[in-house]
């Protein structure tokens, strides 16, 4: 169970343009998922918590015009980043949170952008 | 804002060996939780820890929740190959805050 997917998996796109990322909770229902970011060899940079039918919450520092954040079902959150640049290029990974005691977060794969 | 410092930063050891790493906040946290991320994967839930003085073990890995509730350590015994990855510990400040501080990770390598 807990089981969290991310698609794509890697994407490379050019600069300018705009990329979406899907995050699913494969076997249960998730009311609130977050997005990380992380450099290579660094820790996971939270970005933003997203709420099922509400607006996401952003991070200090992170512009929310420019990764634009849907959360339109309980199963299902995406992550535009728009009009990409090459310091874009990051593992973007997301994760739900399950249950309504414990509250674990459970992280999906990841997706490997690079900006050309 | 909050800070987990997570040692050590790496780790290379011979098949066998046990394995101890821990993490310090400056603050209380509710919640501890131990993560393993694989290159190219996202974090895997290994243990999580919900009480003060807590020890929960899962297999060869066995954590605790520090007294002060300011600290946690991992111990994994007679490391595998396997075991090699990176391993963050998580606090999470509870009530109505779900976000999670993340340690900086510690490297494990483990030689057969």
């Amino acid at each position: 169970g807990a089981v969290v997917s991310q698609h794509p998996s890697r994407v490379i796109c050019k600069s300018g343009t705009s990329v979406k990322i899907e995050c699913r909770s494969l076997d249960f229902q998730a009311t609130t998922m977050f997005w990380y970011r992380q450099f290579p060899k660094q820790s996971l940079m939270l970005m933003a918590t997203s709420n099922e039918g509400s607006k996401a919450t952003y991070e200090q520092g992170v512009e929310k015009d420019k990764f634009l954040i849907n959360h339109a079902s309980l199963t299902l959150s995406t992550l535009t980043v728009t009009s990409a640049h090459p310091e874009d290029s990051s593992f973007y990974i997301c994760s739900a949170q399950s249950g309504t005691v414990h509250l674990e977060q459970f992280f999906g794969p990841g997706t490997r952008l690079t900006v050309l | 804002g909050q800070q987990l410092n997570q040692s050590p930063q790496s780790m290379f050891i011979q098949e066998g060996e046990d394995v101890s790493m821990n993490c310090t906040s400056s603050s209380i946290f509710n919640t501890w939780l131990w993560y393993k991320q694989d290159p190219g994967e996202g974090p895997v839930l290994l243990i999580a820890l919900y009480k003060a003085g807590e020890l929960t073990s899962n297999g060869r890995l066995t954590a605790q929740f520090g007294i002060t509730r300011k600290d946690s350590f991992l111990n994994i015994s007679a490391s595998i190959p396997s075991d090699v990855g990176i391993y963050f510990c998580a606090g999470r400040s509870g009530g109505s805050n779900y976000k999670l501080t993340f340690g900086k990770g510690t490297l494990l390598t483990v030689n057969p």
